[in-house]
Order: structure tokens, then C-alpha cells, then sequence
């Protein structure tokens, strides 16, 4: 599975749009790439999926350039409630069950 | 999304007994389940993935006869920690995903497991 890279961790302020970087350069031609969010103590959410250019839904965009050797998470206006780890994961479908493997994900720290 | 639950959400036991945590699908058929482990300010880590009626895979490292994990319907996984030690304190994940190779996995609350 494709290893992927994302920064540790990163601050902002409440209101701003935050985009998250993530770098997966051994992605295979039938990968695709998904986002979890997770709270402490929690199980990990699903934020957003996607395989090739722009993915959007009423949490977040995927933006995927044409290498897709990298994936960009944006999340509009982030409010406290968005302090969370998140995770980026590129998904190889086996056959019919498929395996997720966390990296270290990335820790965002929203202040007001 | 789809609704996993876990059972207990928390359980605190004596070393060397046996702790039973059940995974369940609540509005779709899971075809495969996973089981991760999380220890404190890290990444979770993939123990197993079970397929309904059938054995367990377990990842490298992760002891088969320690943990054991029963996939026994669409809807149920299990997780038994058996002869449970301090060093298996952990919060443990559940996920479940259904036919689609390409499905999303959504995962359980978890469960907390302190062993005194």
C-alpha cells in the first residue's frame, strides 16, 4: 500500500478555510484516497473520498491533481469543534475486502 | 453513514481473565470487519480483518490465540482478549464495510480496556 506523508500538526483560527497536504508518490492506478477525522476517544469519521480531480460535500473538498501523487483536504471555515487528528489513506480494493493503514495522521488545533 | 456500535464502551478487568467486545452493524450488512488497536497519542494500528464465516486475518505481530476474533453474522464481529495483561490496555476500534471492494469503512465508537 501506498505510504502517505502529511505534516504532524497545525494551528489555525476559527472562521479560516484550512487545507491539509498529503503526499502519497506510490499510488497505484486503482488507489483512491479517503480522510478521516477523530476526536479523542473516539472512533475515526469519514470526511471525504475520492479518486481524481475535486470531490466536495457539505464537510469538505478533495482536491486531486492529475499525478494524484498528492491529496489536498480543504475544510471551509473551521469552527473549535474541527480540533481533531486527521488522517489521510490511500484504500486498494482486494478482492472483496480491503485493509485501511493509519499513518500518523495530523493534528489540527483550532484557536479562536 | 452506516452505524457501528461496540460493546462495552469501556471495561476495566484483573489481570488474566478473558474480555469479550462485540462490533455490530446496525443498518447494513457488513461483509468484512476490522479490529484496530490505539494506544495513547498514536495512529491506530490494524490487527485483523475478519470476513463473516470465515477465519480471521491477522496482521503481523498480532497474536491469533491472544486475541480472538469471531465474525459470526452480517452484523456481529467479536473481539476476545483472552488472558488479558496490563500491556493489553488499549482503546480498541472496530470497523465494518460492506460488498463494495471500494466501500467505505465506518467505524465503532470503541471501547477502552484497562487491565489491572
Amino acid at each position: 500500500l501506498a505510504k502517505t506523508t502529511q505534516p504532524i500538526s497545525m494551528d489555525s483560527y476559527e472562521g479560516q478555510e484550512v487545507n491539509i497536504t498529503c503526499s502519497h508518490n506510490n499510488i497505484a492506478t486503482n488507489d483512491y484516497i479517503t480522510w478521516y477525522q477523530q476526536f479523542p476517544s473516539q472512533g475515526p469519521r469519514f470526511i471525504i473520498q475520492g479518486y481524481k480531480t475535486k470531490v466536495t460535500n457539505e464537510v469538505a473538498s478533495l482536491f486531486i491533481p492529475a499525478d494524484r501523487k498528492s491529496s489536498t483536504l480543504s475544510l471551509p471555515r473551521v469552527s473549535l469543534s474541527d480540533t481533531a487528528v486527521y488522517y489521510c489513506l490511500v484504500v486498494r480494493p482486494m478482492d472483496s475486502s480491503y485493509k485501511l493503514i493509519f499513518g500518523s495522521g495530523t493534528r489540527l488545533l483550532v484557536r479562536p | 453513514g452506516a452505524v457501528v456500535s461496540q460493546h462495552p464502551s469501556w471495561v476495566i478487568c484483573k489481570s488474566g481473565t478473558s474480555v469479550k467486545i462485540e462490533c455490530r452493524s446496525l443498518d447494513f450488512q457488513a461483509t468484512t470487519m476490522f479490529w484496530y488497536r490505539q494506544f495513547p497519542k498514536q495512529s491506530l494500528m490494524l490487527m485483523a480483518t475478519s470476513n463473516e464465516g470465515s477465519k480471521a486475518t491477522y496482521e503481523q505481530g498480532v497474536e491469533k490465540d491472544k486475541f480472538l476474533i469471531n465474525h459470526a453474522s452480517l452484523t456481529l464481529s467479536t473481539l476476545t482478549v483472552t488472558s488479558a495483561h496490563p500491556e493489553d490496555s488499549s482503546f480498541y476500534i472496530c470497523s465494518a464495510a460492506g460488498r463494495v471492494p471500494q466501500e467505505t469503512q465506518y467505524f465503532g465508537p470503541g471501547t477502552r480496556l484497562l487491565v489491572l
